[in-house]
């Protein structure tokens, strides 16, 4: 069974830095690319960027470039969503979740979701 | 473009048909993933591709693609139902970004 399992809620100050996890398990974590996305309070869905585990091959979507840092831990099947300056503004929900191997890129499992508040 | 259009809201009697559409220039290159998401859960796949319904999903739900359309159609819709729908495709052929459409909320009346 495949399962995605994030890390918990966190709440942070702005100008913090943040790094949520999501440990995937019941398939091979190379195979597949994994994406974060973020839906922000009583919003829709966005792409936030994609990592291929097998070399760590990263992309962002133009908005989050540069403000955030997708990474992976291929040996303990974990990948990463961080920041090093958080601000009001990212409070959401973060969503990691698997591409499958089509063309269309359809994710076809998602994590629980981590919800991240940035409050003075 | 990369950007996906979805009506905002849309309702549906209970046990009717109503049908869910997004619209985007990516979508005359890549087929349309559906994705069901209820309040406080995660979103979940109910269509994908030129006709992948995932296992575990009712086959009330079908989808369809014309042009720059794609469509996400219930039949016989259930109270289980009322959600929120967001379509998503590839960006383009050099990246494995997607885009999501804004959503549709769907009510079941």
């Amino acid at each position: 069974e495949v399962q995605l399992v994030q890390s918990g809620a966190e709440a942070k100050k702005p100008g913090e830095s943040l790094k949520i996890s999501c440990k995937a398990s019941g398939y091979t974590f190379t195979d597949h690319w994994i994406a974060w996305v973020r839906q922000m309070p009583g919003k829709g869905l966005e792409w936030m960027g994609i990592i291929y585990p097998g070399d760590s091959d990263a992309r962002y979507t133009p908005s989050f470039q540069g403000r955030v840092t997708i990474s992976v831990d291929k040996s303990i099947n974990t990948a990463y969503l961080q920041w090093t300056n958080l601000r009001a503004s990212d409070t959401a929900f973060y969503y990691c979740a698997r591409q499958d191997r089509s063309h269309d890129s359809t994710i076809d499992f998602w994590g629980q979701g981590t919800l991240v508040t940035v409050s003075s | 473009s990369s950007e996906l259009t979805q009506d905002p809201a849309v309702s549906v009697a209970l046990g009717q048909t109503v049908r869910i559409t997004c619209q985007g220039g990516s979508l005359r290159t890549y087929y349309a993933s559906w994705y069901q998401q209820k309040p406080g859960q995660a979103p979940v796949l109910v269509f994908h591709g030129k006709n992948n319904r995932p296992s575990g999903i009712p086959d009330r739900f079908s989808g369809s693609s014309s042009g720059n359309t794609a469509s996400l159609t219930i039949t016989g819709a259930q109270a289980e139902d009322e959600a929120d729908y967001y379509c998503n495709s590839r960006v383009n052929r050099l990246s494995h970004l997607g885009v999501f459409g804004g959503g549709t909320r769907v009510t079941v009346l």
